[in-house]
């Protein structure tokens, strides 16, 4: 079975400041790994995904996150908030190389960026 | 237009009364979704299908059923909608091995 750990469900920053949100996934096979953004009444917007190879994934709107299989982790970065940013952020991991293909996803990280 | 449409956008409908969400998808994915979002829940998984003939239940499918009338639609029906219902719907396609599409979701309130 897979899942997948935010932790911290809010988190404030300042403008400029380093944005980092944190999740954890466990799988028993290798995951295809996933950040959503959503921004107030809003659908799901795809960030980035981390499929195979590179490690370091960049995505839209500056923000990147690595893969990292030793410590189960794809946490997501920016090196400087915009108060566009505010939004929820949700880590998500699928089997898409097996016969589920379902998308499972953490309950989400509410970023507030404050002026 | 949208790869995916979800309709309606918004619905409120009082308890006991039956009610379909529809979506329908140009992305011509075969597989497509149904989550619910919750807050501090994130998004959970209704029910899903890899094609018109297979249909399979997520992690909380009771109170809910679907029908994929086509490859390109899929609808979720409350066959008596309760108030722990309320909650925001989501439809997602998928392509195998490429991600997700997401609608831009239903807010469902059940009174």
């Amino acid at each position: 079975a897979q899942s997948v750990t935010q932790l911290g469900s809010h988190v404030s920053v300042s403008e400029g400041a380093l944005v980092l949100l944190r999740c954890n996934y466990s799988s028993s096979v290798p995951p295809y790994l996933f950040w959503y953004v959503q921004y107030p009444n809003q659908g799901l917007q795809l960030l980035l995904k981390y499929t195979t190879g590179a490690t370091l994934v960049k995505g839209i709107n500056g923000f990147e996150a690595e893969f990292k299989k030793s410590e189960t982790s794809f946490h997501l970065t920016k090196p400087s908030a915009h108060m566009s940013d505010a939004a929820e952020y949700f880590c998500a991991v699928s089997d898409l190389r097996g016969a589920t293909n379902k998308l499972i996803f953490g309950t989400g990280t509410l970023l507030a960026v404050q002026p | 237009d949208a790869d995916v449409t979800q309709t309606p956008r918004n619905r409120i409908t009082k308890t006991g009364k039956r009610i379909m969400l529809e979506c329908s998808q140009t992305k011509g994915h075969d597989r497509m979704y149904w989550y619910r979002q919750d807050p501090g829940l994130g998004l959970r998984l209704i029910y899903y299908s890899f094609d018109v003939k297979d249909i399979n239940k997520g992690e909380i499918s009771d109170g809910y059923s679907v029908s994929r009338q086509a490859q390109a639609k899929f609808s979720l029906s409350l066959e008596s909608a309760i108030p722990n219902q309320t909650a925001l719907y989501f439809c997602a396609t998928s392509d195998r091995g490429n991600g997700y599409t997401f609608g831009s979701g239903t807010r469902l309130t059940v009174v």
